[in-house]
């Protein structure tokens, strides 16, 4: 398996324009997770899902932020409109649910906003 | 709520050199803590797991340890490479709330000559 895909690595947007990050989930892995990462608040939980339901959105710091998970294998994370304190790295993990489960991470998308 | 603090917050120690990283947590109710290390410019990736009736594990040079009384983890990294550079980060892992993994904010740890 090629590990959980995010798209794109890195992006560069003008503040107010929409951005859309993209993330493929291991196979067989029933929960996803979106985390965003800056140096001065680590990594933060924005939202997860179990078998494609949001389960927690309560990291999602506001109404430009929206996700989905329309099936299994696939995930967006869309900021509209992006604003220049949207800029960090925002990270996809998938894991399974039962037991000593262990979440594995996407490379990654640097978001800047200028 | 659910919190996971990490110390130092930074470190430096030159190559051969021993060191431990620490991890205070306060999740209820407990299902694991796990350690993982994450390289500059990509994702974390998991070092070791500790559930609550393991009290020290190791994988190679990395040996954790957790105290589930105290709610204190520990990483302790012996013989020390530059590849060890990294941020090292404490996850615990909820019961009750399906999934959701609280993370620590890490500590950067930097191996010189």
């Amino acid at each position: 398996d090629a590990g959980v895909i995010q798209s794109p690595r890195h992006e560069v947007t003008e503040m107010g324009q929409e951005v859309t990050l993209r993330c493929k989930p291991i196979s067989g892995h029933n929960s996803l997770f979106w985390y965003r990462q800056t140096m001065m608040r680590g990594l933060e939980l924005l939202i997860y899902f179990n078998n494609n339901v949001p389960i927690d959105d309560s990291g999602m710091p506001e109404d430009r932020f929206s996700a989905k998970m329309p099936n299994a294998s696939f995930s967006t994370l869309k900021i509209q409109p992006s604003e220049p304190r949207d800029s960090a790295v925002y990270f996809c993990a998938s894991m399974t649910p039962q037991g000593r489960t262990e979440a594995f991470f996407g490379q990654g998308t640097r978001l800047t906003v200028v | 709520k659910n919190q996971v603090e990490q110390s130092p917050q930074s470190l430096i120690i030159l190559e051969g050199k021993n060191c431990t990283l620490q991890c205070n947590y306060t999740v209820s109710p407990f299902s694991n803590l796990r350690w993982y290390k994450q390289d500059t410019g990509r994702g974390p990736v998991s070092l070791t797991i500790m559930t609550f009736s393991e009290n020290t594990k190791s994988n190679g040079r990395y040996t954790a340890t957790l105290d589930a009384d105290t709610k204190q983890s520990s990483l302790h990294i012996t013989a020390s490479q530059l590849s060890d550079s990294a941020s090292y980060i404490c996850v615990v892992r909820d019961e009750g709330g399906g999934n959701k993994l609280t993370f620590g904010t890490g500590t950067q740890l930097k191996v010189e000559l």
